[in-house]
């Protein structure tokens, strides 16, 4: 079954680091997402992408934040500079159908395993 | 927003008792869909119920969705220990944007 992945696995970082959080989505999808989850909380949407754009992206997706399709397959998350209030793990996701169209199925979304992220 | 907010917000059950989780969120949808997530791991997709459905199957998993009061409802029925992981609602806004709501912590006890 096809499935989403993400590296790292776990990434340990200081604090005022850049960090690139690296993303295969399934390879007929033309969503993506990356969303985040803070320790026991809830699942919090930053962004969605479509078409080589941002589609939407939530009051978390700050300045530091930024996403990138760099070829055909990957599709990466960068936090510019770390603060330890961005340890979390990190979910990317894609899907058929997606944000900011119509389309003519739900939004049922792929998960990777996500990549952890630890600021000291 | 219209996040989802699930309650309970952990569950303890024995093997083989049915488990009932709750869903409210606070405006109109497109859809309600519930996802699984074991522990240190991605959210699966379980079942979507259309905002016009108000019943549906796959399983052993049962969702209601009551538009009017802007709630559903995963019933598990007979669990096993393996059933053991956080629940998530989301809801699909107008944008098509899944918004997650806290989780519900199943724990069920062999």
């Amino acid at each position: 079954e096809p499935e989403v992945t993400q590296t790292p696995s776990h990434q340990v970082t200081q604090m005022g680091q850049e960090v690139i959080l690296r993303c295969v989505p399934i390879s007929n999808h033309l969503y993506f997402y990356w969303y985040r989850q803070i320790l026991g909380q809830k699942v919090e949407f930053l962004v969605s992408f479509y078409n080589n754009e941002i589609s939407e992206k939530s009051e978390i997706f700050d300045d530091q934040f930024s996403v990138e399709r760099p070829d055909g397959s990957n599709f990466t998350l960068k936090i510019r500079s770390t603060k330890l209030e961005d340890s979390a793990m990190y979910f990317c996701a894609s899907s058929e159908a997606g944000t900011g169209r119509k389309s003519s199925g739900a939004n049922v979304l792929t998960f990777g395993a996500g990549s952890r992220l630890t600021v000291l | 927003s219209q996040q989802g907010e699930e309650d309970p917000q952990a569950l303890s059950i024995q093997e083989g008792e049915n488990a009932t989780m709750n869903c409210s969120y606070k405006t109109s949808i497109n859809n309600l869909q519930w996802y699984r997530q074991n522990s240190g791991r991605g959210l699966v997709h379980l079942i979507l119920i259309r905002s016009n459905e108000r019943e549906k199957h796959s399983g052993r998993l049962r969702v209601t969705l009551d538009t009017s009061k802007k709630s559903s409802s995963l019933l598990i029925t007979a669990s096993r220990a393996a059933d053991t992981a956080s629940y998530f609602c989301a809801t699909e806004d107008s944008s098509y944007k899944l918004i997650f709501g806290s989780g519900t912590r199943l724990l069920v006890r062999p």
